[in-house]
């Protein structure tokens, strides 16, 4: 099994301009999660969704973002516009939710870097 | 809210020594506990997992205890090797967030 896939694996961009993370889950897992890490705020749950649906998006920090989940397979995150204060470590992480205590599996990670 | 504290918040030992990781959570109405290491530059490994009936879990050299009424829990970690140096983070549900987690202690251990 090939794990959570994420690409980029760095992204470096502009003030302002717009950044699209992808996440390609692992097979056969029916939840996923989009986190947010930096140094200040640690590690911070920003979205998940089940069977493709959103759940909680309470963890979005404003409406420059937006995630996406079309399929089983594949989820994105949005920023538009983005902001030097977005420059973080972001991860994807997926799991196969039967009575809410499995464990997830994260991808390596998108460095974001915003000029 | 749910609230994950841990420490110390970098920790350094000599190769060999035993060693223990803190974590502390506001909340005890919990019904899992997760250990997690975080290699530099990587994504999280789940380490261990302990349902609330538990008050302990083991894993090779590591091995995790859960105290709910206090909001505690600890890794120790045996006879600690190089390879060991990474940042274990602690994680809990909490309401509708299915893992809060803690900041981290970053380890490394000295050959």
């Amino acid at each position: 099994d090939a794990g959570v896939i994420q690409s980029p694996r760095h992204e470096v961009t502009e003030m302002g301009q717009e950044v699209t993370l992808r996440c390609k889950p692992i097979s056969g897992h029916n939840s996923l999660f989009w986190y947010r890490q930096t140094m200040m705020r640690g590690l911070e749950l920003l979205i998940y969704f089940n069977n493709n649906v959103p759940i909680d998006d309470s963890g979005m920090p404003e409406d420059r973002f937006s995630a996406k989940m079309p399929n089983a397979s594949f989820s994105t995150l949005k920023i538009q516009p983005s902001e030097p204060r977005d420059s973080a470590v972001y991860f994807c992480a997926s799991r196969l939710t039967s009575g809410g205590t499995d464990t997830q599996y994260f991808g390596p990670g998108t460095r974001l870097t915003v000029l | 809210k749910q609230e994950v504290t841990q420490i110390p918040a970098a920790l350094s030992v000599p190769e060999g020594e035993n060693l223990v990781l803190n974590c502390s959570f506001t909340d005890s109405a919990i019904y899992n506990l997760q250990w997690f290491r975080q290699d530099p530059g990587k994504g999280l490994t789940s380490l261990l997992l302990i349902q609330s009936s538990q008050r302990e879990q083991t894993s090779g050299r590591l091995n995790a205890s859960l105290d709910k009424s206090s909001g505690r829990s600890t890794l120790y970690i045996a006879a600690s090797q190089p390879g060991d140096s990474a940042t274990y983070l602690c994680a809990v549900p909490s309401g509708n967030t299915p893992l809060v987690f803690g900041k981290g202690t970053r380890l490394s251990v000295i050959a």
